[in-house]
């Protein structure tokens, strides 16, 4: 089956260390993004790319990067997590358009 | 700032009634509507999209549509205790770039 896959599940890093999120489709969909959701709260929208065309949403922290490196890849770089970075991260794609997008199983990321 | 506002709930529905959630949406621009399903600790999965006023149904699910008064709603007929989850309502526009904005979603609990 088609689907977007979220590497690790779960992840626990220690106050600035520097922890690597990866995402995975096989949907083919040129756009992807990445959100981070805290309990009881919209999804937040850090990053998308259309393509290789990186897109950052102007309140992203400078402490949140991406990269793609090709279509069926994304990944998101928290280069010094604080406390406050503690939530689930979620990877989606979606087809050029505004369409619907499909979202992996999220990565829960615990800093220590 | 555009917004998408739901009641946060919980809505309490007995299993076999009808369950109405409701999401109002600020940009009257915005030309794609979603309704994802989301349990605790799960991703966002998606239940329904439309694109145009009226009417769609999948199922048990009807999703409304009325862009004059800028709000959507889902209704689930003969509600489940497996419905029991938080619906968030998307909405994009394309100002220049296709943008998607999430509501925090509306709480539900299917009494059994």
């Amino acid at each position: 089956d088609a689907m977007v896959i979220q590497n690790p599940r779960y992840q626990v890093t220690q106050f600035g260390k520097p922890v690597t999120l990866s995402c995975s489709q096989t949907l083919n969909h040129n756009v992807m993004y990445w959100y981070q959701q805290k309990s009881s709260q919209a999804p937040k929208l850090l990053f998308h790319y259309y393509d290789k065309d990186f897109n950052n949403e102007a309140d992203t922290p400078d402490n949140f990067q991406s990269r793609r490196p090709n279509t069926s890849f994304c990944f998101l770089d928290i280069r010094s997590p604080g406390l406050g970075d503690a939530a689930m991260y979620l990877c989606a794609t979606s087809r050029v358009g505004g369409y619907e997008q499909y979202f992996g199983p999220g990565t829960r990321l615990t800093v220590t | 700032q555009k917004e998408v506002e739901q009641n946060s709930g919980p809505l309490s529905v007995p299993e076999g009634a009808i369950a109405s959630l409701n999401c109002t949406y600020s940009d009257r621009v915005s030309q794609s509507f979603f309704w994802y399903r989301q349990y605790s600790g799960k991703s966002p999965e998606l239940i329904m999209s439309i694109y145009s006023n009226g009417d769609k149904e999948d199922g048990r699910f009807t999703a409304q549509l009325n862009k004059a008064s800028q709000y959507v709603s889902l209704l689930i007929r003969d509600s489940q205790p497996s419905d029991s989850a938080t619906y968030l309502c998307a909405v994009t526009t394309n100002t220049g770039g296709f943008k998607t904005i999430f509501g925090a979603g509306t709480r539900l609990f299917v009494k059994a």
